[in-house]
């Protein structure tokens, strides 16, 4: 079985341009879960998706960040415009639990912003 | 107040050796633990999970819980330097929700 996978492995961009992550949950896992590391610091929550609705994305840090998932099945992270402090690894995950006890994570995009 | 502390380490221990990896919590409501292994590069492992107060024993791992003290820790047994990795201490409120609230890590050495 295919475990989370994320696209790109790296990007580096810019400050004030746009990069669009994509993470491909494990198949059937309804739960999708999108977390960030800045350099130095503990990874921390972006928002859980239950499959194409967004059940909470209390850790968004503002309006430059848009999460979808069209279809309840891959989705994305847009960034826009890209501001220094973006830079970190972005990780998802997935569950197939309700309550999302197990998670698996995807390797992680590296992000750069210049 | 961090809402998970961890010492980063380097925790430094012999092959063979019990690793003990603490964990100290700020949220008294919480009620779901979790340990993840990150090697260098690579994503979490969730390793182990625990809801009760006590212990949860798992192969050569063992995770104790003490929410009177909000303090949960990781032992792990016949230390390999397979095991050398970065643990995660994660927390989260239950309740619905296993969002969880992670710590920075505890790097773990094990030496030959």
């Amino acid at each position: 079985e295919a475990g989370v996978t994320q696209f790109p492995s790296h990007s580096v961009i810019e400050k004030g341009q746009t990069v669009t992550l994509r993470c491909d949950p494990i198949s059937g896992h309804d739960n999708l879960y999108w977390y960030r590391r800045v350099m130095g610091k503990e990874i921390k929550f972006l928002l859980h998706f239950v499959k194409e609705s967004k059940q909470d994305e209390s850790g968004m840090p503002n309006n430059r960040f848009l999460a979808e998932r069209t279809g309840g099945t891959y989705s994305t992270l847009k960034v826009q415009p890209a501001e220094l402090e973006d830079s970190g690894v972005y990780f998802c995950a997935s569950s197939q639990e309700r309550l999302g006890e197990t998670q698996y994570f995807g390797p992680g995009t590296r992000l750069l912003v210049l | 107040q961090k809402e998970v502390e961890q010492n980063s380490g380097p925790l430094s221990v012999p092959e063979g050796a019990i690793a003990s990896l603490n964990c100290t919590y700020s949220d008294r409501g919480s009620q779901s633990f979790f340990w993840y292994r990150q090697y260098s590069g690579k994503s979490p492992e969730l390793i182990m999970f625990i809801y009760s107060n006590g212990d949860k024993e798992d192969g050569r791992f063992t995770a104790q819980l003490n929410k009177a003290s909000q303090y949960v820790s990781l032992l792990i047994r016949d230390s390999q330097p397979s095991d050398s990795a970065t643990y995660l201490c994660a927390v989260s409120r239950g309740g619905g929700s296993y969002i969880p609230t992670f710590g920075r890590g505890t790097s773990l050495i094990v030496h030959p």
